[in-house]
């Protein structure tokens, strides 16, 4: 089985600062990692996702990630937010050609302030 | 493509009393699942279904009965409604085969029960 743990339930930023948000994954196997957004009120949808090729991946809405398996790592970037930005992420993990049902982290709330 | 679609969007039960959370999609998906989002709890899974005709627990199947008839639909029962049901329901759907294995989320019924 594989676990996800976000390590920071809410992160306050200023409109125009950068910021990381982290997340971190536990598995005995080979894993896909994704990063969805939730603006208020509404559904998931897909930012980014890792499967296979090149450790940096780019998402939309200028976020970028980057999977690290010694560390098992895949830490969410963006260099400057916008107020816009302001949601709930969640990390999440399925084993790569297994279930693909994906197990989610608990969420980090960005918050960001003008 | 309309995606993935829920109904109703809001609903206030009485304890006690039984519902269906109706979810659809349209995009011949084989997966479907149901997830409850709690404050501080990140998205739980209820029941999932691989395929028309079959269903499994996911993490929190208690109090919920699920069926998967065709393919485009995946309803949730609520047998007997209890205040620790109150919650926000998001159904989601994905392919099961090759790397296209991101998760279409539907926007969410919001449950109140009193």
């Amino acid at each position: 089985a594989q676990s996800v743990t976000q390590l920071d339930s809410q992160v306050p930023v200023f409109e125009e600062a950068p910021v990381e948000l982290r997340c971190n994954y536990s598995s005995s196997v080979s894993v896909y990692l994704f990063w969805y957004v939730q603006y208020p009120n509404q559904g998931l949808q897909l930012l980014l996702k890792y499967l296979s090729g090149s450790t940096l991946v780019k998402g939309i809405n200028g976020f970028e990630a980057e999977f690290n398996k010694s560390q098992t790592s895949f830490h969410l970037r963006k260099p400057s937010v916008h107020i816009s930005d302001t949601a709930e992420y969640f990390c999440a993990v399925t084993r790569s050609g297994g279930s693909y049902i994906p197990t989610f982290g608990r969420g980090t709330s960005l918050i960001v302030h003008p | 493509n309309a995606g993935v679609t829920q109904t109703p969007k809001f609903q206030v039960l009485k304890t006690g009393q039984s519902m269906t959370l109706q979810c659809a999609q349209d995009m011949n998906h084989e997966y479907m699942s149901w997830y409850r989002q709690d404050p501080g709890m990140g998205l739980r899974l209820i029941h999932y279904s691989v395929g028309a005709g079959i269903t499994d627990q996911g993490e929190v199947p208690n109090g919920y009965n699920v069926s998967r008839s065709t393919t485009e639909d995946f309803p949730l029962r609520l047998l007997s409604a209890a205040p620790s049901q109150t919650s926000v329901y998001f159904c989601a759907s994905s392919y099961s085969r090759g790397r296209n294995n991101e998760q279409f989320f539907g926007p969410g019924t919001r449950l109140t029960v009193l």
